[in-house]
């Protein structure tokens, strides 16, 4: 089992361009996450899913979309991007709530 | 709503000896989860050990253990016999198991950096 993966590992944006991040997982997991984590900072939710169609909004979901079309697949959407968005981005997934949550080796985003 | 706090961005610990990290939590929840996390410098998050607040029997793992005080809201780290590949920042989280809201989802504090002397 590959766990849970994301594409890229690095990448800058200039201001007002859009990307996706991609996260997979292989483990039939329920639940998936994406966090991020700004310098000198926890991670911090951004939007979850609890299953294939259901995603919602986490604390800090202002400037980012979600999909989850398929129980593998969670891409987040960066739309417009913005200086503050410069942040790690890692993506998560666990069985149900109350299961251990394996993270993905994160995306480290810059945008200039 | 729930808040995870490090007092300490930095510790330093001298090769196998012991260290303890600190952290304090805020939460009106009785029934909820904590958590220490490693991330080393490749950034990859590694759980290090977990502790079901309904337990009252501090949970180890190994040469990692922690000491839980619920009612002073308390959740510290102890660390024996570091090793230098102990080194790396390390983040205490909280979750909860109210499924109203974000179900499932992590709170972290800020982290603390931790370094071993050889």
């Amino acid at each position: 089992n590959a766990g849970v993966t994301q594409t890229p590992k690095f990448r800058i944006l200039k201001i007002g361009q859009s990307m996706t991040l991609q996260c997979t997982q292989d483990m039939n997991h329920n639940y998936m996450y994406w966090y991020r984590q700004d310098p000198g900072m926890g991670l911090k939710l951004i939007y979850y899913s609890v299953g294939a169609g259901i995603t919602d909004k986490g604390e800090v979901p202002n400037g980012y979309n979600v999909s989850r079309s398929t129980t593998e697949d969670f891409p987040l959407r960066l739309e417009l991007a913005a200086p503050s968005q410069t942040s790690v981005y890692f993506c998560a997934s666990s069985l149900g709530s109350y299961n251990e949550q394996f993270f993905g080796p994160g995306t480290r985003l810059t945008v200039l | 709503a729930q808040t995870v706090t490090q007092s300490q961005p930095e510790m330093s610990v001298q090769e196998a000896e012991t260290v303890t990290l600190s952290c304090t939590y805020d939460t009106s929840e009785s029934d909820y989860y904590l958590f220490w996390y490693k991330q080393p410098p490749s950034r990859q998050m590694i759980l290090v050990i977990r502790q079901e607040a309904y337990k009252q029997q501090n949970a180890t793992e190994n040469r990692f253990s922690v000491n839980f005080q619920k009612a002073a809201k308390s959740f510290s780290l102890k660390i024996s016999d570091s090793q230098l590949g102990d080194a790396a920042m390390y983040f205490c989280a909280y979750r909860t198991l109210n499924y109203g809201g974000s179900q499932g989802n992590l709170i972290f504090g800020k982290g603390t950096k931790l370094s071993v002397k050889p």
